[in-house]
């Protein structure tokens, strides 16, 4: 079976610019989970979708936005690229976002956004 | 407020013992990840502990303490290929179930 997969694996971008990031999750899950990872730190949440619907966001600017489709898989935007936006942005799937011992997060490979 | 804490760097010897620290805290408690980074790749689950006590898997165990706010996770048998960062993050009950991570802990296992 497939993992969570992640498009592009790497970017680069200059400021200003609007980017989109796309995440397939693993076959029956139906919550995904966005985080951005800078060098050296942990996983920070931007977004968690549950059935499509916004279920929590992180202390992020509305230039970050995402959306969940039918099929489960995510997109996520940010508008108005800033040289501080470049990090890893991290995908994880997991059954029912609920975050317990029968919903674990599983990561893709990540998405490594450059802003010049 | 909501915080994780745990040491930066760690240094080993192969074949030995380590024993990594994580405190929490957190406004409604869910659960404690432990999850292993090694560079340039994505995290892969380790743990995951929500009752106070040890729960062994293979070379790897992990502990909590839910009274004391305290984890930690304990690799035994130490190779080179577990030179990696080991993150720690704390499940915020509630309707927002999000993840609060720690910083990470860099592992380095000497030959």
């Amino acid at each position: 079976d497939a993992g969570v997969t992640q498009s592009p694996t790497h970017l680069i971008k200059t400021r200003g610019q609007h980017v989109t990031l796309r995440c397939s999750p693993i076959s029956g899950h139906k919550s995904v989970s966005w985080y951005q990872q800078v060098l050296g730190q942990g996983p920070q949440f931007i977004f968690q979708y549950y059935e499509k619907e916004e279920r929590g966001r992180g202390n992020f600017p509305d230039r970050f936005s995402a959306r969940q489709f039918p099929n489960y898989s995510s997109e996520l935007n940010v508008n108005a690229l800033l040289l501080g936006d470049s990090a890893l942005y991290l995908c994880a799937s997991s059954l029912s976002g609920t975050s317990g011992r029968g919903d674990i997060q599983y990561f893709g490979a990540g998405t490594r956004l450059s802003v010049l | 407020g909501q915080n994780i804490d745990q040491p930066t760097e760690m240094t080993a010897t192969e074949g030995a013992i380590v024993q990594i620290n994580c405190t929490y805290q957190t406004s409604g408690f869910n659960g404690l990840f432990w999850y292993q980074q090694h560079a340039g790749e994505a995290p892969t689950f380790l743990s995951y502990n929500v009752l106070d006590g040890l729960e062994e898997k293979g070379r790897f165990s992990s502990f909590l303490s839910r009274s004391k706010g305290y984890s930690y996770l304990l690799l035994k048998e130490l190779q080179m290929k577990d030179s990696a960062s080991y993150l720690c993050a704390a499940a915020h009950a509630g309707n927002n179930r999000k993840l609060i991570w720690g910083l990470g802990t860099s592992l380095a296992v000497n030959p």
